[in-house]
């Protein structure tokens, strides 16, 4: 299994411009989540879903959109990229609710380093 | 509202002194409570959670639901332990986290 896996590794982007963050992951999970990592403000949830078909908004969705067409595939789109959205972008996947087992555990993506200039 | 607090930015110890990572939680509800570490260029991954009770790589955590807190403990901190650590609280049901700002260790020679 290749986990989760986000594309691509690295984008500079100038204000206005567009683009679409790729997460996929290969575990069957029902789980997906999008996170924004930034210095001094730790990882702040944008974006999750609960299964293919259904999205909702974490605490930092102004600006991005999320569709969860299929279990495997969670993209994440930029409409118009501003500066402040200058971050590095994880991924996470996991497979039931969150109860402290084993198998609850989220994975997380590589991550995306997004500058827009 | 659910919150994580997690005081210190850096914490920075030599090689074999004692570490405590501090972690400090609001919830209403029955809290579910995880430590995630980051390696240098590495992905975030979970250390542990304190359902399980476990000790991994020597950390341990104890849920102290009085003070509401959830520290990391390590009796013998390793160079290798240098990471980001962050604090997370889970949303039981609906797989949200939510993370504390992350603490730097760094273990020196």
């Amino acid at each position: 299994n290749a986990g989760v896996t986000q594309t691509p590794k690295f984008q500079v982007l100038k204000t206005g411009q567009s683009m679409t963050l790729q997460c996929a992951q290969d575990m069957n999970h029902e789980y997906m989540s999008w996170y924004r990592q930034d210095p001094g403000m730790g990882l702040r949830l944008i974006h999750y879903s609960v299964g293919a078909g259904i999205t909702d908004q974490g605490e930092v969705p102004n600006g991005y959109n999320v569709s969860r067409s299929t279990t495997e595939d969670f993209p994440l789109r930029l409409l118009s990229a501003a500066p402040s959205q200058t971050s590095v972008y994880f991924c996470a996947s996991s497979s039931t609710a969150l109860s402290g087992r084993a198998e609850d555990t989220q994975y997380f993506g590589p991550g995306t380093r997004l500058t827009v200039l | 509202a659910q919150r994580v607090t997690q005081p210190e930015k850096l914490l920075s110890v030599f090689k074999g002194a004692p570490v405590e990572l501090k972690c400090n939680y609001s919830y209403s509800g029955s809290p579910e409570l995880f430590w995630y570490v980051q390696y240098s260029r590495q992905r975030l991954q979970l250390l542990l959670r304190h359902i399980s009770r476990e000790s991994i790589k020597g950390f341990t955590a104890d849920l102290n639901k009085g003070e509401t807190s959830f520290h990391l403990k390590k009796p013998f901190a390793q160079e290798e332990d240098s990471a980001m650590y962050y604090c997370a609280l889970g949303d039981t049901g609906f797989q949200k986290l939510v993370f504390g700002t992350g603490t730097r260790l760094l273990v020196s020679p």
